[in-house]
């Protein structure tokens, strides 16, 4: 099986720089995906790693270290519409089936 | 770029109704389409593979008698929630990539809010 951890909440002030970490257990790893999900609303891609090392796209980047089993998000120069759910999810095979982790809240203040 | 189209949008109903739920891929053929649900505060939990000519695939749990899956063109899947009840009222989300592109990103349909009453 899959399993991945997340933690469940982070807390940052505008302007701010955050790192969202995401460790997985998984056979057959394809790639691991970042998905933002505000209240309501379905799960938005950011960006994704198939390999390793840094994929940067405007204010988010992501980066993953398949040996270590372990990725993460970073969010630079924060803004309250950042507020929001983010998913890790792990690719399994290459159809696209996913598995996502728990989630965690970003809560950006002012 | 990418589009999924999901329909309907919100469903409230009686329990013991059946509801259908489209996911279209608007501008690509899809083969394989995914079928999550999402209970409040929760992740995403996929259900099943869909795929295009031949029968889905079900994650353990998920009850096949329960939960139809039709996917019969490249641009369309269907789930349909049989005889449905309080706790099967969730969030509901289709997702797709091109075919033979499993590698890209997966495209979300807006999602299908079920409450069952």
């Amino acid at each position: 099986g899959q399993s991945l951890e997340q933690p469940s909440e982070v807390t940052a002030v505008e302007g701010a720089i955050v790192q969202i970490n995401c460790t997985y257990q998984t056979s057959g790893f394809y790639g691991l995906s970042w998905y933002q999900q505000h209240d309501g609303g379905a799960p938005t891609f950011l960006s994704y790693n198939g390999l390793d090392g840094l994929e940067e796209t405007g204010r988010f980047s992501s980066f993953l270290s398949r040996s270590d089993s372990y990725g993460y998000l970073l969010l630079q120069e924060l803004q309250m519409k950042d507020s929001a759910s983010y998913f890790c999810a792990v690719r399994i095979g290459d159809a696209g089936k996913s598995t996502f982790g728990d989630g965690t809240t970003l809560t950006v203040k002012p | 770029g990418a589009v999924v189209s999901q329909h309907p949008s919100w469903v409230i109903c009686k329990s013991g109704t059946s509801v259908k739920i489209e996911c279209r891929s608007l501008d690509f053929q899809a083969t394989t389409m995914f079928w999550y649900r999402q209970f409040p505060k929760q992740s995403l939990m996929l259900m099943a593979t869909s795929n295009e000519g031949s029968k889905a695939t079900y994650e353990q749990g998920v009850e096949k008698d329960k939960f139809l899956i039709n996917h019969a063109s490249l641009t369309l899947s269907t789930l349909t929630v049989t005889s449905a009840h309080p706790e099967d009222s969730s969030f509901y989300i289709c997702s797709a990539s091109p075919t033979g592109q499993g590698n890209q990103p997966q495209h979300f349909g807006d999602g299908t809010r079920l409450s069952i009453l």
